[in-house]
C-alpha cells in the first residue's frame, strides 16, 4: 500500500493520559497535514509541514498537543493529558510540493476516544 | 470569519439520475476551492478542485461550478452510482500561500437503487 499511513487506527486511552498517533506519507510528498474531525462534522485544519518545518498551526493546537516531523519524512501528533472534548477522528494527509493547488492524499484516521 | 457551509445535510437520488450538491462560502479572500468524498471509515478523498479565477471545470462525471458573485460553489455528479454514496465536503483555502484548508459541514449523499 503506498497511500498514507495513520497507526494506531483506534485509540482508547483513560482521560489525563498522554496519546501519540504516527502518520506516514506518500513516500515523495515532502508536504504533510494534520486534521481533526468529529461526528458530524467535517475536517478541522490542526497544522501543516514542509519537509521538517512546521510552518502552519491552527488555534486549535492547544498547548497540550504537538506535532513533529523531525526528519521530513513520518511525522508525530501528541495530545498530553487527553480531555474527554479530544475525541475524534485524528486525519493526516500529504501532497507534493508543485504550486499552491496540489491535491492533498488523506489517511484512513485515528479514530481516538478518551474515557 | 471564514466558513465554508452546504445547503443541504442529506440527498437521496435515485440510480442513474443527476445529482447536484450545493455549498455557499463567506471568505472573499478564498482563491481554491477542492470537493471531497468521504466515505465511512476513510479519510476523505480528493474529486475535484478550481481555482478562483475559473467558474466552471469537469471531471469525469462530475463538474464543478463557482459562482463567485453569490460565493456559491457546486458539484455536479452525471449518472450517479450506488458506489458514490457517501458524505461530501466542499472545502476552501485563502489566498497567500497558505496551506490550511477550511471544510464545511457534509452534505449525506444516499443513491436509491
Amino acid at each position: 500500500d503506498t497511500g498514507v499511513s495513520q497507526d494506531p487506527r483506534h485509540k482508547i486511552t483513560k482521560r489525563g493520559q498522554n496519546v501519540t498517533f504516527r502518520c506516514d506519507p506518500i513516500s515523495e510528498h515532502n508536504r504533510l497535514y494534520w486534521y481533526r474531525q468529529t461526528l458530524g462534522q467535517g475536517p478541522e485544519f490542526l497544522t501543516y509541514f514542509q519537509n521538517e518545518a512546521q510552518l502552519e498551526k491552527s488555534r486549535l493546537l492547544s498547548d497540550r498537543f504537538s506535532a513533529e516531523r523531525p526528519k521530513g519524512s513520518f511525522s508525530t501528533l501528541e495530545i498530553q493529558r487527553t480531555e474527554q472534548g479530544d475525541s475524534a477522528m485524528y486525519l493526516c494527509a500529504s501532497s507534493e510540493n508543485r504550486g499552491l493547488n496540489t491535491e492533498a492524499f488523506f489517511g484512513q484516521g485515528t479514530r481516538l476516544t478518551v474515557v | 470569519g471564514e466558513s465554508v457551509g452546504l445547503h443541504l445535510p442529506t440527498l437521496s437520488v435515485q440510480e442513474g439520475d443527476n445529482s447536484i450538491i450545493n455549498c455557499a462560502y463567506s471568505n472573499s479572500a478564498s482563491d481554491y476551492f477542492i470537493w471531497y468524498k468521504q466515505e465511512s471509515g476513510k479519510g476523505p478523498q480528493f474529486i475535484i478542485d478550481i481555482r478562483s479565477n475559473m467558474d466552471k471545470r469537469q471531471g469525469q462525471r462530475v463538474t464543478v461550478l463557482l459562482n463567485k458573485t453569490v460565493k456559491h460553489l457546486s458539484l455536479q455528479i452525471a449518472a450517479t452510482q450506488p458506489g458514490d454514496s457517501a458524505v461530501y465536503f466542499c472545502a476552501e483555502r485563502r489566498s497567500g500561500g497558505y496551506q490550511k484548508v477550511t471544510f464545511g459541514i457534509g452534505t449525506k449523499l444516499q443513491v436509491i437503487p
